[in-house]
Formats: structure tokens, C-alpha cells, sequence
């Protein structure tokens, strides 16, 4: 069950914008909406970001959005901030009642 | 508030099983996909299933196919996640996490706290 590919690392400085990909294919990111993205701070739990490609959790600052386009989603983080600093996480249903994770981005606040 | 609760850690030799429990409180129990996801250490995250809690239907990765068994007791809303035949490479922390959407595949939220299960002779 291979995982969706995630760039390893992703860096910007303060007030930057930064956005990581997420790349299957048709039978996971590119033929279904359940796309999510999660932030993982280090000794923490995940927390959702973006649910169903491009929606935002109440709570969640609206300097982060999602987008999908083919087999490719996307999260963007503008204005970039150091509490922002942290791992990223991208999940999809993948077709057979399964869902898959991505590599994992460490995302570095300069 | 919605919460999700897990039991504490384990230490269990090569050949065990471990059982991790996630009790849940705050919302209907019954509505809501649970999964079980892990993350070794240094490592990303990896689905492990989901279980319907209004029947207990499940679907589990492949990988763990034959190996996990996710139950649930709606009587005192927890969910259940049995590993069989251990060994080193299950080190981790398992995580549990309802799934608040409709479909039952997207919106993890919230996770419990995580449980380290450690596989050493």
C-alpha cells in the first residue's frame, strides 16, 4: 500500500507563503473530495488543517487553504508564521474502502 | 467537550498482542467512524482501519489484514484496537481518531492522545 508523495522538507521565512503537494493518482487524490491535510507538532498529536480538499475547520486560520488539481492536491500556508513550523500530513480515501497517508513535509519557519 | 481517551502505555515481547482502548465522551458514539492510525518512531503516519460503531463493521489495511481486530463497546462508548503476533517493527504510537464526516473517510477530529506500545524481548 504505497503512500501518497509528499516533498520531505519545505521552508520559507516569516510572512512568506509556502505550499507542500500531495501526489497519487486517479484511485486515491485524483477521483475522490475525502483529501485532508493534518499539522503535526513533535510529541503531539495530528490536527486536521483542510478536510475534503479545500475546507477549513472552525479554528483553523484562514492563512491555510487547500486545492486539488489531477492526481495533485495542494496546501498553502501564507504569511507564514513560526508556530507554523511543524510536520504535514496529507490523507485520501483510496479506492477498495481504504485510505492512505502521505510521506510526511517538514515544514521549516527560516 | 469531544474527547478521545487512550489507554497507557505497553511494553509486550515478541510473538504478544497488545489491546489499546480509546474511550470516547462528548458526542454520540454511535454516529461517528473510529480509526486507528500508527507512526513509528521518526516515521509518518500509517492507517491501520476504521470500525462503524452502529454495527461494528469494519476495514482494515491490508498490511494488517489477519493480524487486527477493532471492536467497540457502545455501552461504554470505547473503541478497541487488538495487534496480534508483535514484533519489533509494531513499536509505535497508536492513535485513535473519530472521522467527522458523513462518508466516514475524511475529517479526523479530534485524536486521542496516543498510546506507545513498545515490542522488546
Amino acid at each position: 500500500q504505497s503512500a501518497l508523495t509528499q516533498p520531505a522538507s519545505v521552508s520559507g521565512s516569516p510572512g512568506q507563503s509556502i505550499t507542500i503537494s500531495c501526489t497519487g493518482s486517479s484511485s486515491d487524490v485524483g477521483g475522490y473530495i475525502y483529501v485532508s491535510w493534518y499539522q503535526q507538532h513533535p510529541g503531539k498529536a495530528p490536527k486536521l488543517m483542510i478536510f475534503e480538499v479545500s475546507n477549513r475547520p472552525s479554528g483553523v486560520s484562514n492563512r491555510f487553504s487547500g486545492s486539488k488539481s489531477g492526481n495533485t492536491a495542494s496546501l498553502t500556508i501564507s504569511g507564514l508564521q513560526a508556530e507554523d513550523e511543524a510536520d504535514y500530513y496529507c490523507s485520501s480515501y483510496r479506492s477498495s474502502s481504504t485510505l492512505v497517508f502521505g510521506t510526511g513535509t517538514k515544514v521549516t519557519v527560516l | 467537550q469531544v474527547q478521545l481517551v487512550q489507554s497507557g502505555a505497553e511494553v509486550k515481547k515478541p510473538g504478544a498482542s497488545v489491546k489499546v482502548s480509546c474511550k470516547a465522551s462528548g458526542y454520540n458514539f454511535n454516529v461517528y467512524y473510529m480509526h486507528w492510525v500508527r507512526q513509528a518512531p521518526g516515521q509518518g503516519l500509517e492507517w491501520m482501519g476504521r470500525i462503524n460503531p452502529n454495527g461494528g463493521g469494519t476495514n482494515y489495511a491490508q498490511k494488517f489484514q489477519g493480524r487486527v481486530t477493532m471492536t467497540r463497546d457502545t455501552s461504554i462508548t470505547t473503541a478497541y484496537m487488538e495487534l496480534s503476533r508483535l514484533t519489533s517493527d509494531d513499536t509505535a504510537v497508536y492513535y485513535c481518531a473519530r472521522a467527522f464526516d458523513s462518508s466516514g473517510w475524511c475529517w479526523f477530529d479530534p485524536w486521542g492522545q496516543g498510546t506507545l506500545v513498545t515490542v522488546s524481548s
